[in-house]
């Protein structure tokens, strides 16, 4: 079964500045894809940013990039020029290339501060 | 569109009491998901669904039951709720099950077993 780790619970950025958000996961899978969700207060997810598994460029989203190391199965978030807007709550969710089921299997989650 | 909704927003439950969480999606997606999301943990996969008709367990479904009579509806029904249950619960689709298929999410039921 895989599974995902993110092993910071909370973390916290000046307004301005770029932190990373750190996600490791587990496979036996060589098909799969990531993603990095966004849950902000108001408890809505939302989808940051995902990246296939079988490309290696880093996927990038303004100011949201991944770092990909597939060997050492790392899935790291870059936020930079952090804003008061992106505190919130990120997730790290793995999704199968293949199976039946199509679901998202989540870590725990990072609660992101971000200072004024 | 109005995407994924959810009704009710909250709810609190006496142990015992049953209730049907609603979920609809007017986007034509065949598969539905119903997580829920524990405190301080991610989501966590209680059933889904290919299509109507089609309904299959996930990581967490006891307690639980689901029906898909409609390409739009996949109500999740709470039978004797129980303490364990309280947390909040998220509806889910998808047009397909691959990766390039974005998962649109409703916005949560908070629901609370006392």
């Amino acid at each position: 079964a895989q599974t995902v780790t993110q092993s910071q619970p909370e973390m916290s950025v000046q307004e301005a500045e770029t932190v990373t958000l750190s996600c490791t996961y587990d496979t036996s899978e060589s098909d799969y894809y990531l993603f990095w969700y966004k849950q902000p207060p108001s408890r809505q997810m939302i989808l940051v940013i995902r990246q296939e598994a079988y490309k290696q460029q880093n996927a990038t989203e303004n100011r949201f990039s991944v770092n990909f190391q597939k060997a050492a199965k790392s899935f790291s978030l870059k936020i930079s020029d952090s804003q008061l807007g992106d505190a919130a709550m990120y997730f790290c969710a793995y999704r199968s290339y293949g199976g039946s089921q199509g679901n998202l299997i989540f870590g725990k989650g990072t609660k992101l501060s971000v200072k004024p | 569109n109005a995407g994924v909704t959810q009704t009710p927003k909250f709810r609190i439950l006496k142990i015992g009491q049953s209730m049907t969480l609603q979920c609809a999606q007017d986007m034509n997606h065949n598969y539905m998901y119903w997580y829920r999301q524990d405190p301080g943990m991610g989501l966590k996969l209680i059933y889904y669904s290919v299509g109507a008709g089609i309904t299959d367990k996930g990581e967490v479904p006891n307690g639980y039951n689901v029906s898909r009579s409609t390409t739009e509806d996949f109500p999740l029904r709470l039978e004797l709720a129980a303490p364990s249950q309280t947390s909040v619960y998220f509806c889910a689709s998808s047009y397909g099950r691959g990766g390039n298929n974005e998962q649109f999410f409703g916005p949560g039921t908070r629901l609370t077993v006392l």
